[in-house]
């Protein structure tokens, strides 16, 4: 069965911080999608990133970043110099390449950036 | 681009009661779906549409909920009835088609169950 763990259930920082997320996840599949999500408080799941499990490369995104780890499985994501329009609820995600668009979520990191 | 719309945004009803909410996808996505949000979880997939067909709904409770979507754009979920642990964010999210994984979400319709 297929599982994403973001253990880290809030954190709270001091704007211009620099804040990571992790985010684990579990299959036994070898071809599979990871995503981020960020869901601000009007509620809309915003997508971010998505990545295939054949390219560990990371990538930069202005004050983002995400680190993959084939070996520990895992899918960080950084936010460079944090800013209050950054606080939200951000979800890690999974999908495998058989059931691509069944999408599976954790349970999401809440973010508070404070002025 | 107009975005997912979806209405009611709040909805309050008492267990047992029936409820039904409303998504229209972005126009042209032919992949639609609907996800319970529970408190302080990630979205679950309850069902997803291709066009009018049902692609997958392995996740639905199917002796209380059902949706539709008849002329493959609108779609509707219902509840009937309604228990207490149904209270949850219901968020619908379109895709140009089910082999494109960026989906597009809604802002969602808060129920509460009493």
């Amino acid at each position: 069965a297929q599982k994403v763990t973001q253990a880290q259930t809030e954190i709270s920082v001091v704007e211009k911080e620099d804040v990571t997320l992790d985010c684990v996840y579990e299959t036994r599949d070898t071809t599979y999608y990871l995503f981020w999500y960020k869901q601000p408080p009007s509620g809309e799941l915003v997508f971010l990133i998505r990545r295939n499990s054949f390219d560990e490369q990371n990538e930069i995104s202005g004050r983002y970043s995400w680190n993959f780890q084939k070996s520990t499985s895992s899918f960080n994501f950084t936010i460079t110099a944090s800013q209050v329009v950054d606080s939200a609820v951000y979800f890690c995600a999974l999908a495998l390449y058989s059931s691509a668009s069944k999408i599976i979520f954790g349970s999401g990191t809440r973010l508070s950036i404070r002025p | 681009e107009a975005g997912v719309a979806q209405s009611p945004r709040y909805k309050i009803i008492e267990k047992r009661q029936s409820v039904a909410f409303w998504c229209n996808p972005i126009s042209g996505h032919a992949t639609l779906y609907w996800y319970q949000q529970i408190l302080g979880q990630g979205p679950k997939l309850l069902i997803q549409f291709q066009n009018n067909g049902v692609v997958d709904d392995s996740q639905l409770p199917k002796d209380r909920f059902s949706a539709e979507r008849l002329k493959g754009v609108d779609s509707t979920l219902k509840i009937q009835p309604a228990k207490l642990e149904d209270s949850a964010v219901y968020l619908c999210a379109s895709s140009l088609s089910q082999d494109l994984y960026e989906q597009y979400f809604g802002p969602g319709t808060r129920l509460t169950v009493t």
